[in-house]
């Protein structure tokens, strides 16, 4: 299977812990973005990489999110003491470089619950 | 930052076209309009993305008015697994407001 892959695909954490989720994208592709998703509600955009640099993060939910692509592949997205309201779908989408905008493929998503 | 706004739901049969509109008022001159379909427990899988007038593939087409404050998914004869959540996507990542803002989706119902 050469589409975007996630790990976990669910996580179950307590309140004040850390979490870490990790996203690979299409092999190819230099864009890589990070979603938010709530029951109901369309994907919330959280940061995006080209290559190995986070070129917007200022969408981050607060500073206790934070999102790494050490070596332009894969990424990291880590939540520090998970609150209840973090509990939601982590989706993770790449893209080939290229246009401004152009084609996301999307991973499978990290379920969190947060106790 | 465009605020994107969708119906709720909509019911069709099969074999109908369904039209389903994003309204996106305040739209930037750079952003791009893209529409992706979300099955349950699944990411969204893009569909089509235009930028202004008529753009056509083989599942669909977008509609966009000359003033781009809307855009129209179009699906012809839709069948029962066209069932899903579509979003419209509004957004730009050229600019210093990089953005991408999705709308909350308008659930298909797809009847036999």
């Amino acid at each position: 299977d050469t589409g975007v892959s996630q790990n976990p695909r669910h996580k179950i954490t307590k309140r004040g812990q850390n979490v870490t989720f990790r996203c690979d994208p299409i092999s190819e592709h230099n864009r890589l973005y990070w979603y938010r998703q709530t029951l109901g509600q369309g994907p919330e955009f959280l940061t995006y990489f080209q290559n190995e640099a986070q070129l917007e993060k200022s969408r981050l939910l607060s500073d206790r999110f934070s999102a790494e692509r050490p070596k332009g592949s894969f990424s990291t997205l880590e939540i520090q003491r998970t609150e209840q309201g973090d509990s939601a779908m982590y989706l993770c989408a790449s893209s080939p470089g290229g246009m401004a905008y152009n084609e996301q493929f999307f991973g499978p998503g990290t379920r969190l619950t947060v106790l | 930052l465009a605020k994107t706004t969708q119906p709720i739901s909509m019911d069709s049969y099969e074999g109908q076209e369904v039209n389903i509109t994003c309204s996106h008022n305040n739209i930037a001159t750079n952003d791009y309009i893209t529409w992706y379909q979300q099955f349950p427990s699944q990411g969204p899988r893009f569909i089509i993305q235009g930028y202004k007038t008529k753009v056509t593939n083989e599942v669909a087409s977008l509609f966009i008015p000359a003033d781009r404050k809307s855009s129209t998914l179009s699906l012809p004869r839709v069948s029962l697994s066209d069932t899903a959540v579509y979003y419209c996507l509004v957004g730009d990542l050229s600019g210093s407001a990089r953005q991408l803002t999705f709308g909350s989706g308008t659930q298909l119902t797809v009847l036999p």
